[in-house]
């Protein structure tokens, strides 16, 4: 079956702007998760939804970020007035039951950002 | 402060030979303790969880809460282990994952 899909799988845009990733999670799951991976890191927790609401968003860097899931199902992560700091790889996952011991993160492919 | 921590950015081993990838980590509850794993142009994928108690593609992990690490072993490396492993943890029943820096495997044939 299909995987974690996101779009776009690369982005760049200048310093300032505004940009939307998407991710389409595995149809039936509940969980949803991003992460941001930086060069030669592992990847960083932003936020977690169960369902449409978010459960946990005590990653988001600063309030420049902002994720919806309306519908509880695609996920899209917003940043505001992008920093060349912003640049990374946005990681998405999602899972059948979160915080389940046998629950599994399935990863989608990433969106490179990059912030001139 | 939660944090996992993997000392070697890099390991090289010959194929054959056996490879321990290290892990530990500081947490104050009662984590559950994960191994992903990287391959070339390919998703991060979880390999193991310490409460499955489990041998994937002949890797195990032993969770040592003494030492507070989470150690990866393979006996007999092979060329198709090459990859970047991903030590996590994360509260038991939680969500949220932490994950370390990651240690790039690297098996010469």
């Amino acid at each position: 079956g299909a995987g974690v899909s996101q779009t776009p799988s690369n982005k760049v845009t200048e310093k300032g702007k505004y940009v939307e990733l998407r991710c389409d999670p595995i149809s039936g799951h509940t969980a949803l998760y991003w992460y941001r991976q930086s060069l030669g890191q592992g990847p960083e927790f932003l936020i977690y939804f169960q369902g449409t609401g978010a459960a946990d968003d005590s990653g988001l860097p600063n309030d420049r970020f902002f994720a919806v899931r309306p519908e509880g199902s695609v996920s899209t992560l917003k940043i505001q007035r992008t920093e060349r700091g912003d640049s990374a790889v946005y990681l998405c996952a999602s899972s059948f039951l979160a915080g389940v011991g046998t629950d599994t993160q399935y990863f989608g492919p990433g969106t490179r950002l990059t912030v001139l | 402060a939660q944090r996992v921590t993997q000392p070697e950015k890099l390991l090289s081993v010959f194929k054959g030979a056996p490879v321990e990838l290290k892990c530990n980590y500081s947490y104050s509850g009662s984590p559950e303790l994960f191994w992903y794993v990287q391959y070339s142009r390919q998703r991060l994928q979880l390999l193991l969880r310490h409460i499955s108690r489990e041998s994937i593609k002949g890797f195990t992990a032993d969770l040592n809460k003494g030492e507070t690490s989470f150690h990866l072993k393979k006996p007999f490396a092979q060329e198709e282990d090459s990859a970047m492993y991903y030590c996590a943890l994360r509260n038991t029943g939680g969500f949220k994952t932490i994950f370390g820096a990651g240690t790039r495997l690297f098996v010469k044939a």
